[in-house]
């Protein structure tokens, strides 16, 4: 089992709509957790993290974590083809050893 | 506010060679990660340093070595260079465990011929 994983995309959604991006991981002892948006070629840049169960909203950006199911997710509202970028789950797996996922590839069709 | 800062920003090699990469971190974070990413992956955890020692490290071999400065730059060592080290060389810096982020530099691509 990968210690992070996501939804294999590409993941492709029509302007205006809710792009949902999934993710799991493996070490219940995790306390953070972040999302980072990569654009082709570029470095990633950090979009949202989030620490407690629940929900934690910035924009038009949600992300939700669920500790018990070892789940975490990033609802982008309002998709726009700007948004169209590889989404990254990390996970900082202790002692600031932060783990990514293989990434998923989000497509915002005009 | 300066972020954090990546030499070289490209760099091309012959297989066997050895290279090093360079990492400033953002002003205010004392720990350094390095990470390689291959195309089409996540980027793979390659080690940390905190006060200018190797606090963590992922499944690399031991051609991969680093080094951090009482400054807290730091530089990444690959020996004997593989045509499979071709990749995208990350930094990324936080303060101390990175419990609120790691901010990245743009990255050195690296190409092994």
């Amino acid at each position: 089992q990968k210690e992070v994983e996501q939804n294999s995309g590409p993941l492709s959604v029509p302007e205006g709509a809710i792009a949902s991006l999934n993710c799991t991981y493996s070490d219940r002892g995790s306390q953070s957790f972040f999302w980072y948006r990569q654009y082709s070629g570029k470095s990633p840049e950090l979009i949202m993290s989030i620490y407690s169960n629940g929900d934690k909203e910035d924009g038009r950006f949600t992300a939700q974590l669920n500790k018990a199911s070892q789940y975490v997710s990033l609802l982008i509202r309002d998709s726009q083809p700007s948004d169209s970028a590889t989404y990254l789950c990390a996970v900082n797996m202790g002692g600031g050893k932060l783990i990514f996922g293989q990434g998923t590839e989000l497509s915002v069709k005009p | 506010d300066a972020g954090v800062t990546q030499s070289p920003t490209h760099l091309i090699k012959t297989r066997g060679q050895q290279v090093t990469l360079r990492c400033s971190p953002k002003s205010g974070h004392d720990t350094v990660s390095w990470y390689q990413q291959a195309l089409g992956q996540g980027p793979q955890f390659i080690f940390q340093y905190y006060e200018e020692e190797e606090r963590q490290r992922g499944n690399f071999p031991d051609r991969f070595s680093g080094h951090q400065f009482p400054n807290y730059s730091s530089e990444l060592n690959v020996n004997a260079l593989l045509l499979g080290d071709s990749a995208l060389y990350l930094c990324a810096s936080s303060a101390q465990t990175g419990h609120y982020g790691y901010t990245f530099g743009s990255g050195t691509r690296l190409t092994v011929v």
